[in-house]
């Protein structure tokens, strides 16, 4: 059973417009979440993350908001590069359960020029 | 910077076959992990280890087995490949030190199973 969930398989976008990537969860134990991003042969790199503590964190473009209520979380680039394109996937981690990450499916974002 | 890195970035292997998979971290790290990554079913755990000669069981470890010996080197076996074992397989590895901090990632073995 899928715990994190990625339900948008791909984005596009305009270049310098806003992206938003949505992830949804459903363990209510979860309290650190993280966001990767992948190029096509490469592995996963980190972006940014976030503890249950908070309800955003930004770093330059990116900013992940996190609503514990819903269990949602999401992920804003402004503005879009082409260079973002790229495979964004969503993680989560329980405390109680170590360093075991939950990955979502993964959403492909297309910046277009 | 943290360094991953995987034996192989293509291999192809015929079915019956014994497979390894090896990965290497060169920071030192506590925990390292083996996923797979498919199309439409994003990153899964195969097996994960929080110490030397120490592994646990992921979400799908069927078909694979895992060796720890030394702590910067953790290798995925598949004792007889099938078609079906046919993905990319992902290491990472991190610290220990806290919880929920950031796994870092090899660059990825493409196997193909025929």
């Amino acid at each position: 059973d899928q715990q994190v969930k990625q339900n948008s398989p791909s984005l596009s976008v305009q270049e310098g417009r806003i992206s938003i990537l949505n992830c949804d969860y459903t363990n209510s134990m979860f309290d650190y979440f993280l966001w990767y991003k992948k190029y096509p042969a490469e592995g996963p790199t980190f972006l940014i993350s976030i503890s249950s503590i908070k309800d955003k964190n930004e770093d330059g473009r990116f900013t992940v908001f996190l609503n514990k209520s819903a269990k949602h979380l999401s992920l804003h680039i402004v503005p879009s590069q082409p260079g973002d394109s790229a495979v964004y996937f969503c993680a989560a981690s329980a405390s109680n359960t170590g360093n075991q990450f939950y990955f979502g499916t993964g959403t492909s974002l297309t910046v277009i020029p | 910077d943290v360094k991953v890195t995987q034996s192989s970035r293509y291999l192809v292997k015929r079915t019956g076959e014994k497979v390894f998979l090896e990965c290497v971290q060169d920071m030192d790290h506590e925990n390292m992990f083996w996923y797979r990554q498919d199309p439409g079913l994003g990153l899964r755990l195969i097996y994960f280890s929080y110490d030397v000669k120490m592994k646990e069981k992921g979400d799908i470890p069927e078909g694979y087995s895992v060796s720890r010996e030394k702590k910067e080197r953790f290798s995925l076996i598949l004792e007889s490949a099938s078609t079906n074992q046919t993905s990319m397989y992902l290491c990472a590895s991190s610290s220990g030190t806290f919880d929920g901090e950031t796994q870092y990632f090899g660059p990825g073995t493409r196997l193909l199973v025929l």
